[in-house]
């Protein structure tokens, strides 16, 4: 069973600072990573797609990358500001028998003005 | 921009009552799903549809919830009788059919159980 865990799980910077979010599965054989944004008592915002074949990608300030053969992906923020503060959630869609999408828990980030 | 759509967006409710959500996916996308996200967790499949067919619903709790999406296009997710634990954030999300194309949320409902 894939299993996605995120490192930390709350995290509280001050405004300008480039930061690194953490995730790691369990089991390689995956479609994609993605990494999705959430406000609090709202829906998910998909951030970033990466395919199993691609190592990153980027959009704006934030880059994500994946090592699919560590089972590891950081979503990097440049210059971090106060509206970035929301919970951060990666997922992976696998591709064996379960083919879902499984997420992790997410980290809280806060960016201090 | 097309968007996932889904009501009610709060949802307040007593145990032993019956409550439905309605979710309408992307024009075209043949897959929908309908995620739990119990608060300060992430979301957890309940149900997954190709076009009117369930594919997984193996986490489903088959005694109290339902889903349906008869003519393959909006759906609906019913629990019934409403408990205690089943206050959380109830999302659907779409994804078109092919299988390495991102899935797209909604906006949520929120449901509390009193």
């Amino acid at each position: 069973k894939q299993e996605v865990t995120q490192i930390p799980a709350a995290l509280s910077v001050p405004e300008g600072e480039n930061l690194v979010l953490n995730c790691s599965f369990t089991d390689s054989a995956i479609y994609n990573l993605q990494w999705f944004r959430q406000d609090p008592g709202k829906g998910l915002t998909s951030l970033l797609l990466i395919q199993s074949s691609q190592r990153e990608q980027t959009s704006g300030r934030l880059n994500a990358s994946l090592d699919k053969s560590s089972g590891r992906s950081t979503l990097y923020i440049a210059a971090s500001q106060p509206g970035d503060s929301a919970t951060y959630l990666c997922a992976v869609f696998s591709s064996g028998s379960a083919r879902q999408l499984t997420f992790g828990s997410g980290t809280q980030l806060t960016v201090l003005p | 921009e097309a968007e996932v759509a889904q009501s009610p967006r709060y949802k307040i409710t007593e145990k032993s009552q019956a409550v439905a959500f309605w979710c309408d996916p992307i024009s075209g996308h043949a897959t929908l799903y309908w995620y739990r996200q119990i608060l300060g967790q992430g979301p957890e499949l309940l149900v997954q549809f190709q076009d009117e067919s369930v594919v997984d619903d193996s986490q489903l709790p088959k005694d109290r919830f339902s889903a349906e999406r008869l003519k393959g296009v909006d759906s609906t997710l019913k629990i019934q009788p409403a408990e205690l634990g089943d206050s959380a954030m109830y999302l659907c999300a779409s994804r078109p059919h092919t299988s390495d194309n991102e899935q797209f949320f909604g906006p949520g409902t929120r449901l509390t159980v009193l």
